[in-house]
């Protein structure tokens, strides 16, 4: 089956970085995706893997190592306005391309 | 650009009634899909579809239906309302010939069955 893995909530201090990890168990993989969600918002891309590596862009990095089936997003200069949940999303090739979300990690952010 | 629109943002429905979420995108986007997120859980899907005329089951199908006569709208439709669907309704779409193209969300459509 398909499976994606990820911490329930996590607790940063502002200005710190922060990484959260992500493990999947999935068949035709065809790209890994990071969103944010806000509470009471729809969810908003961050950042797209394919290749094993980090991508940076900003405060945000996302690594990815598909022979692990792993991938992680680093958040640096941590500020109160990144308190939200982080979905970790693996698109599959099944006939037709569907996205299978982790159930999210939801990050606390303090002063 | 208004990108994916649902309607309706909110509604309260009685068990066993029926309703449908409208979803239509102005992108051109061939691929538009259907999730429930209940809350504290991530997005499940619930139905999707390729292009106008093609639909395919995702991984919580049952009591819904969907069609897909145009490439801009694809609804949803709810037959016997149950609580179990109490949940919220996100649509989304994607360009998929682009490399790394995620897809767009609309806004959501909180639904609640009594």
């Amino acid at each position: 089956g398909q499976n994606i893995d990820q911490p329930t909530e996590m607790t940063a201090t502002e200005g710190a970085i922060v990484q959260i990890n992500c493990t999947y168990q999935t068949s035709g993989f065809n790209g890994l995706f990071w969103y944010q969600q806000h509470a009471g918002e729809a969810p908003t891309f961050l950042s797209y893997n394919v290749l094993d590596g980090l991508e940076e862009k900003g405060r945000f990095s996302s690594f990815l190592s598909r022979s692990k089936g792993y991938s992680y997003l680093l958040l640096k200069e941590l500020q109160m306005k990144d308190s939200a949940s982080y979905l970790c999303a693996v698109r599959v090739d099944t006939g037709g391309f569907k996205t299978i979300f982790g159930a999210g990690t939801r990050l606390f952010v303090k002063a | 650009n208004a990108g994916v629109t649902q309607t309706p943002k909110f509604r309260i429905l009685k068990i066993g009634q029926s309703m449908t979420l409208q979803c239509t995108q102005d992108m051109n986007h061939n691929y538009m899909y259907w999730y429930r997120q209940d809350p504290g859980m991530g997005l499940k899907l619930i139905y999707y579809s390729v292009g106008a005329g093609i639909t395919d089951k995702g991984e919580v199908p049952n009591g819904y239906n969907v069609s897909r006569s145009t490439t801009e709208d694809f609804p949803l439709r709810l037959e016997l309302a149950a609580p179990s669907q109490t949940s919220v309704y996100f649509c989304a779409s994607m360009k998929l010939q682009v490399p790394g193209q995620p897809q767009h969300f609309g806004d959501g459509t909180r639904l609640s069955i009594l």
